[in-house]
């Protein structure tokens, strides 16, 4: 699985989007990008994932660049309750070898300051 | 429908004791696991398992075992406990190994 590389910090001003940055310059053709976070030492919750197209849901936005070599969650309207540790994952979807494993880097802790 | 649910929430241990963290999930899941997040880390899989009647290993097995003859459990077991097993133990499962995963709460586990 290709690694990441993702700022250990950001702050963000509550009701303003979140813009979260992640490089993964040597992500394969069949490699995926996920985003999960963990707050407050809860378990890890799943935000998103994507493989080459701009992809959204209720929780977030996911921009991935053409070369695919980064990507940023974008969470549009940060609220207090989206303060966590966010993190980047690249890893293969398919494929009878999947393990599933995630590889949880250090991530970035998001602060939503009022 | 409770998702994955893991107890104890809390436990203390001396060095040498055995014990078991229980992890369950209500989603029919094939797919289960189990992670450890020791402080200002990240979390690394220490077992997983593909269906019932199947396991391996992950990243960090050592000092666990598990077992999955259900499809609804997961039980990860210590055989003897370490100080260095103290730690925050996550259960996560999905419907397939390369779906997104669904992480329980954690059990603390403090090893004396």
């Amino acid at each position: 699985d290709a690694k990441t590389t993702q700022p250990p910090s950001m702050d963000c001003a509550e009701g303003r989007a979140a813009n979260l940055p992640c490089n993964h310059s040597t992500i394969s053709g069949n490699e995926y990008v996920y985003w999960y976070r963990q707050i407050h030492s809860q378990g890890p919750q799943y935000i998103i994932h994507g493989l080459k197209n701009n992809e959204t849901n209720e929780m977030a936005s996911l921009i991935i660049t053409e070369d695919r070599k980064s990507s940023t969650l974008i969470l549009p309207h940060a609220t207090l309750r989206d303060t966590a540790v966010y993190y980047c994952i690249v890893r293969v979807v398919h494929g009878s070898s999947n393990t599933g494993k995630l590889i949880f880097g250090q991530g970035t802790t998001l602060q939503v300051k009022p | 429908n409770a998702g994955v649910t893991q107890t104890p929430k809390f436990q203390v241990l001396k060095t040498g004791q055995s014990m078991t963290l229980q992890c369950a999930q209500d989603m029919n899941h094939e797919y289960m696991s189990w992670y450890r997040q020791d402080p200002g880390m990240g979390l690394r899989l220490i077992h997983y398992s593909v269906g019932a009647g199947i396991t391996d290993q992950g990243e960090v097995p050592n000092g666990y075992n598990v077992s999955r003859s259900t499809t609804e459990d997961f039980p990860l077991r210590l055989l003897s406990a370490a100080p260095s097993q103290t730690s925050v133990y996550f259960c996560a499962s999905a419907a397939r190994a390369y779906n997104e995963q669904f992480f329980g709460p954690g059990t603390r586990l403090t090893v004396l």
